[in-house]
């Protein structure tokens, strides 16, 4: 079967940088995405990756490694802002969307 | 704002009632998503409308049906519903060839109808 993990919940503190993991087994691969969803708000896209390495944005940056099966979102200079649940995607061979449970992140002063 | 909106919000609803949900997308995207959503769990791809043709039915039951009289609006009719039911109901639309890789897969979702089932 197809298979996302990623943890349940993170804790960390407001200016500091968390990395969320994100393990996945599909059927082919092409491509994974990132969310984030603050609660009671809509899911709202933060990155894709398809090739191998690191994707910086501002500061969220999308790391993966394709014969690991793995990827990462970092964030750096943690804002209260970003509280909110992180859903890792990934997109399989028939182009179906296979979603993680979501990481909910808690920042702290 | 992501150009997608559901109403309503928020929704408690005995087993008999019958109510629907809405979802409208003001992005021009001729593809429609109905997810649920529950609490620890992954997302669940309900049903797939592109250009007013549902393309996918991931066997979900017949309490929910779905419609979508144009590519702007898609509703969900709800009947008979469980309690096992109750979670958040997700829209998404997306534009089918002109995704990151020429498909439909990124999407924008509404705010979602956080549905109780008493």
């Amino acid at each position: 079967g197809q298979n996302i993990d990623q943890p349940t919940e993170m804790t960390a503190t407001e200016g500091a940088i968390v990395q969320i993991n994100c393990t996945y087994q599909t059927s082919g691969f092409n491509g994974l995405f990132w969310y984030q969803q603050h609660a009671g708000e809509a899911p709202t896209f933060l990155s894709y990756n398809v090739l191998d390495g690191l994707e910086e944005k501002g500061r969220f940056s999308s790391f993966l490694s394709r014969s690991k099966g793995y990827s990462y979102l970092l964030l750096k200079e943690l804002q209260m802002k970003d509280s909110a649940s992180y859903l890792c995607a990934v997109l399989d061979s028939n182009y179906q969307l296979i979603w993680g449970a979501g990481t909910k992140l808690i920042i702290k002063p | 704002e992501t150009g997608v909106t559901q109403t309503p919000r928020h929704l408690v609803m005995g087993m008999t009632n019958k109510k629907s949900l809405k979802c409208e997308q003001h992005l021009g995207h001729n593809a429609m998503y109905w997810y649920k959503q529950s609490a620890k769990k992954p997302l669940e791809l309900m049903f797939v409308y592109n250009f007013k043709e549902q393309t996918e039915n991931n066997s979900v039951p017949s309490r929910f049906s779905p419609e979508c009289p144009n590519s702007s609006h898609l509703f969900l009719h709800l009947h008979t519903l469980q309690p096992e039911d109750s979670a958040l109901y997700l829209c998404a639309s997306s534009q089918p060839g002109e995704g990151l890789l020429g498909t439909n897969e990124k999407l924008f979702f509404g705010s979602g109808t956080q549905l109780s089932v008493l």
